[in-house]
């Protein structure tokens, strides 16, 4: 089993829509967990941290569930600039080794 | 207010050549981290340095070797590139040993041929 696993989608929605992503980790030991975003051909830029249960950013919600060892990250009221792809992150054996998951594609259509 | 820079921004290598990726960041960070990213794959790491002074094998560190030169600065070298190292690096950097999360530069494009 990979250390994280996500959905590649693509996921098109329409704009307004709310769309959940879902990513699953196999080290039950990790405390914490991010999401990052990637626009197309550019850096990951972090989106949010995962610290607890969850954690709520405006229209961005990201819960974790140890027990399935899954985070989830949900997006409510779609828009077009929320086109990306979305990272998750899980840290291996400390927060300097990082292992990010392969992404999940959003494409938010008019 | 730069953050993470990293140059060239893109490279083409032939078969056998080395060549040396910089990356120098401004925000006083302690630790620094190489990554590379192929199409499909995570973003995989090859070498990072928890604080000056240090530096450590990540998960695919073979045919590449590290500097910290000082806290600013984390170089990655290539000595005899090869084709399956085409790919786009990123350098990132992180306060509080990555808890926070980290912060990347835009990457290198390198293809080798």
């Amino acid at each position: 089993r990979k250390e994280v696993e996500q959905d590649p989608g693509p996921f098109n929605v329409p704009e307004g829509a709310t769309v959940a992503f879902n990513c699953t980790y196999s080290n039950s030991a990790s405390q914490s967990f991010f999401w990052y975003r990637q626009d197309c051909r550019k850096e990951p830029k972090l989106l949010m941290s995962v610290y607890s249960s969850g954690n709520e950013d405006g229209r961005f919600t990201a819960q974790l569930n140890r027990a399935s060892q899954y985070i989830s990250l949900l997006i409510r009221d779609s828009k077009l600039s929320d086109s990306a792809t979305y990272l998750c992150v899980v840290p291996s054996g400390g927060y300097n080794k990082l292992i990010f998951g392969a992404g999940t594609r959003l494409a938010v259509h008019p | 207010n730069a953050g993470v820079t990293q140059t060239p921004k893109f490279q083409v290598l032939k078969t056998g050549q080395s060549m040396t990726l910089q990356c120098a960041q401004d925000m006083n960070h302690n630790s620094m981290y190489w990554y590379r990213q192929d199409p499909g794959m995570g973003l995989r790491l090859i070498y990072y340095s928890a604080s000056e002074g240090t530096t450590d094998k990540g998960e695919v560190p073979n045919g590449y070797n590290v500097s910290r030169l000082n806290k600013r600065e984390f170089s990655l070298r290539l000595e005899s590139a090869a084709p399956s190292q085409t790919s786009v690096y990123f350098c990132a950097s992180s306060e509080a040993g990555g808890r926070d999360g980290y912060t990347f530069g835009s990457g290198t494009r390198l293809t080798v041929v």
